[in-house]
């Protein structure tokens, strides 16, 4: 089983739609997650960290879910520009260890 | 402005010679890593530093070589001996020991061995 897993997609979605993206780890002692935004021969950006009690910036809302061990990104009202791929990320260890783990990334098309 | 820098952007070697990617950094961060991304896939860790003259291998890490003399600092060396190095290369740096620190990307660098 790889360490962090994502849907690769693509998701084709309309504009305006409800999107969700999840993203399983299977280290129970990893304790930092974050969602980043890659977009097409760029290198990634930071879209948001994941906290224990989930946390939302403007139409995107992440989730933790410990027990099963999975993160989850929803991106509300899609916008044409929110074409992107979106990796999931994960510190497998202690915070202190370092070793941020990669998902392959979910790629999201927005049509109009 | 405080970042992290790749040079060159665009890099063409010849199989069997070695190759220097460079990174730089002025976020005062501890922590320094190596990625490399291939077309359609996600980021594999190759090497990491968590400090000034010490590093980790990551996942991937044969055929490469890293120093971390000094903080601002993390060089990478892809040798002859790495059997597929064409790949879009990314160093990252972030807090050490800091809970949910997340990375800064450097614009990365594209090799092409021919």
């Amino acid at each position: 089983r790889k360490e962090v897993e994502q849907d690769p997609g693509p998701f084709n979605v309309p504009e305006g739609a409800t999107v969700a993206f999840n993203c399983t780890y299977s280290n129970s002692a990893s304790q930092s997650f974050f969602w980043y935004r890659q977009d097409c021969r760029k290198e990634p950006k930071l879209l948001m960290s994941v906290y224990s009690s989930g946390n939302e910036d403007g139409r995107f809302t992440a989730q933790l879910n410990r027990a099963s061990q999975y993160i989850s990104l929803l991106i509300r009202d899609s916008k044409l520009s929110d074409s992107a791929t979106y990796l999931c990320v994960v510190n497998t260890g202690s915070s202190n260890t370092g070793k941020l783990i990669f998902g392959q990334g979910t790629t999201l098309q927005v049509k109009p | 402005d405080g970042g992290i820098t790749q040079s060159p952007k665009y890099l063409f070697r010849k199989e069997g010679q070695n190759v220097t990617l460079s990174c730089e950094q002025n976020l005062n961060h501890d922590a320094m890593y190596w990625y490399r991304q291939d077309p359609g896939q996600g980021l594999r860790l190759i090497y990491y530093s968590q400090i000034v003259n010490d590093f980790q291998k990551g996942d991937i890490a044969e055929g490469y070589s890293v120093s971390r003399e000094k903080k601002e600092s993390f060089p990478l060396t892809v040798t002859s001996a790495q059997k597929n190095p064409t790949a879009f290369y990314l160093c990252a740096s972030g807090d050490r020991g800091v809970g949910n620190s997340p990375l800064h990307f450097g614009n990365g660098t594209r090799l092409t061995v021919t």
